[in-house]
């Protein structure tokens, strides 16, 4: 079956800008999580949603990251005014259910940041 | 809060030897340990996971790991490596009681397979 899916995949956006990272979690899935990854170090947590709930959003960096996922499925990671230490690649991951033991991950959207 | 230390960022294997990648966490609870692998340009996969039971546990690829609640270890082993594997690994601990699954990674190990 389709695994997790992140768009776009790349994304360049001049500083000052807003940018919207999209993700489609496995059908059915519960539970999605957002993580950044920078260079060279291992993804840090960002925010977690339990199908609409946004349960826990104690990762996101500063009030310039916004993230939803309105009807339990798709979910939208938004970053306004973009700032160079914004670069990273971000992943998403979803899991069957609180408690699965099991997170799926999506490829990653690599933003640049200029 | 829970922490993931990898202790080596890099490590060069020649193929088909054996090769052991360190990890060791920090908790003040109990916690399930993860191992996952990175493929260039590629999301995580999952290569292992330690919930409860037998603390030595099978993955995908021939790789194994084994819990030592002691010293707070959970190393990951493969008795020949190829080409294939070369790839950045990830050590990973969420705490068991699921309130936040969240999932804590340490920095990550290369692992350079030498033909």
């Amino acid at each position: 079956g389709a695994g997790v899916s992140q768009s776009p995949r790349y994304k360049v956006a001049k500083r000052g800008q807003d940018v919207a990272l999209r993700c489609d979690p496995i059908s059915g899935h519960v539970s999605l999580f957002w993580y950044q990854q920078a260079l060279g170090q291992g993804p840090e947590f960002l925010t977690y949603f339990q199908n609409e709930a946004q349960l826990d959003k104690s990762g996101l960096p500063s009030d310039r990251f916004f993230a939803e996922r309105p009807e339990g499925s798709v979910s939208t990671l938004k970053i306004q005014r973009t700032q160079q230490e914004d670069s990273a690649v971000y992943l998403c991951a979803s899991s069957l259910y609180q408690g699965a033991g099991e997170q799926y991950f999506g490829p990653g959207t690599r933003l640049t940041v200029t | 809060a829970q922490s993931v230390t990898q202790l080596d960022s890099q490590v060069p294997v020649f193929e088909e030897a054996p090769v052991e990648l360190r990890c060791n966490y920090s908790s003040s609870v109990s916690v399930y340990l993860f191992w996952y692998v990175q493929y260039p340009n590629q999301g995580l996969q999952l290569l292992l996971k330690y919930l409860s039971g037998s603390t030595l546990v099978k993955g995908i690829n021939g790789f194994e790991a084994e819990f030592n609640k002691s010293q707070t270890s959970f190393h990951l082993r493969k008795p020949s490596v190829h080409i294939s594997d070369t790839a950045e690994y990830f050590c990973a601990v969420t705490r068991t009681n699921f309130g936040n699954e969240k999932l804590t990674f340490g920095t990550g190990t290369r692992l350079t397979i030498i033909p």
